[in-house]
């Protein structure tokens, strides 16, 4: 079946440095990719989103580019910030889906710590 | 901007009762979606719901669980006889499109003791 698979966390770094947290994706043909971003207290946001090959999904500064060729959907950012503190979700959503039926697979989310 | 809303954000039950969670969704949208997300582990597809009636569920989605859409806008997870294991993070969310990702609700964090 689908599955993600996100680097382990927590990852910490200090503001301004430069992120990148990795994904890679196991699925049938070109699913949808997606990251969301879990505030603490808070429930899912979509941050970013690519729907084909090569597609870069951007957001708040955030970037990530859907590489078919090896299965990936890395998240980036070129300086973080304290406010970006929190948890990361990779996701992906088939290609072959019943009209929106089926459900999106996560990976199981990197915790980001950036501290001052 | 639209917001998917649930209610109630904490919940707190026996074991062996029943609990429904509600969610109000988008209200243009037509695909609605229960996930929910165990302490510190992924978030897991519960089940979909379209045109009245649900198009697809996990493994996870047994008997002891139901999904209804009683009066046009909101949209409820029942749990007729919980377990301590339910207890988790709910997440409600709805889609428009097929295409693209869905709008998620802030959750209901149900807690069985």
């Amino acid at each position: 079946g689908d599955s993600v698979t996100q680097m382990e966390g927590p990852v910490t770094l200090s503001e301004e440095a430069f992120l990148t947290i990795n994904c890679t994706y196991t699925a049938t043909g070109y699913p949808s990719l997606f990251w969301y971003v879990q505030y603490p207290g808070e429930g899912l946001q979509l941050l970013l989103k690519a729907t084909k090959a090569d597609d870069k999904g951007s957001n708040k500064g955030f970037e990530a580019t859907y590489r078919k060729e090896t299965t990936s959907f890395h998240l980036e950012k070129g300086s973080v910030q304290v406010s970006d503190s929190a948890v990361y979700f990779c996701a992906l959503k088939p290609m072959y889906s019943g009209g929106g039926a089926d459900g999106l697979t996560f990976g199981k989310g990197t915790h980001l710590i950036i501290q001052p | 901007e639209p917001e998917v809303t649930q209610t109630p954000s904490h919940q707190v039950t026996q074991m062996g009762q029943e609990v429904i969670l509600r969610c109000v969704p988008i209200s243009n949208h037509l695909y609605f979606y229960w996930y929910r997300q165990i302490l510190g582990q992924k978030v897991e597809f519960l089940v979909s719901f379209y045109n009245n009636e649900i198009s697809e569920k996990s493994e996870i989605f047994d008997d002891q669980f139901s999904v209804e859409r009683p009066d046009g806008s909101n949209f409820t997870l029942k749990i007729r006889s919980t377990k301590l294991e339910d207890s988790a993070m709910y997440f409600c969310a709805s889609s428009g499109d097929s295409l693209y990702g869905y709008t998620f609700g802030s959750g209901t964090r149900l807690t069985v003791v």
